[in-house]
């Protein structure tokens, strides 16, 4: 059963575009949320966090909106770039549980940016 | 390096034979974590280790997993008895606080 949901599998857009990625989660007692961004043959690299308690988190060109109670939270990358193409992970834990070190994963997106 | 570095990159076996897998964490991180990522499929938590506190082996998927963390440092996840849906890429992550640092895996394929 997966608890952490990526729905699509791919997505393409163009250079200084909007990517808006998805992600939904079913666990009711996830209450932090991460973006992994990862390249071909590289481990994964954290890119953005948020915590329940917000709906919006920002980071120059990253922003990460959590809708609760629609368990739903998306990445929107803003303006697009090139660089930018590679497969984005959500990912959810259980802070407050004292389980905050277990990242549940969804199975990614991948996202290519078209020059 | 600064990073998390594993060993080695890659590493093909045949089914029935045990593999040891290494993870060099980053100097001074407390915590370190396994993962893998099977075919088509999201990142799948394996063990955590914090100081000197006990793992948590809750994610390991049977007995023929195993992992240790000698000195607070290395670590080494062994398979014994591999079979082919062992074949996956294998993460090591390493913390201080919150945010999981990632090395660049081994892909291990059972023949």
């Amino acid at each position: 059963d997966q608890q952490v949901k990526q729905n699509s599998p791919s997505l393409s857009v163009q250079e200084g575009r909007i990517s808006i990625l998805n992600c939904d989660y079913t666990n009711s007692m996830f209450d932090y949320f991460l973006w992994y961004k990862k390249y071909p043959a590289e481990g994964p690299t954290f890119l953005i966090s948020i915590s329940s308690i917000k709906d919006k988190n920002e980071d120059g060109r990253f922003t990460v909106f959590l809708n609760k109670s629609a368990k739903h939270l998306s990445l929107h990358i803003v303006p697009s770039q090139p660089g930018d193409s590679a497969v984005y992970f959500c990912a959810a834990s259980e802070r407050s549980g004292g389980s905050n070190y277990k990242l549940t994963f969804g199975k990614g997106t991948l996202l290519t940016v078209n020059p | 390096g600064a990073g998390v570095s594993q060993s080695p990159s890659n590493k093909v076996t045949e089914k029935g034979k045990d593999v040891e897998l290494r993870c060099d964490p980053i100097s001074g991180h407390t915590a370190l974590y396994w993962y893998r990522q099977s075919l088509g499929q999201g990142l799948e938590f394996l063990i955590y280790f914090q100081g000197n506190s006990a793992p948590d082996k809750s994610g390991l998927p049977s007995d023929r997993f195993s992992a240790e963390r000698t000195g607070g440092s290395v670590s080494t996840l062994t398979i014994q008895r591999t079979q082919q849906e062992d074949s996956a890429v294998y993460l090591c992550a390493s913390s201080s606080v919150d945010t999981q640092y990632f090395g660049p895996g081994t892909r291990l394929t059972v023949l």
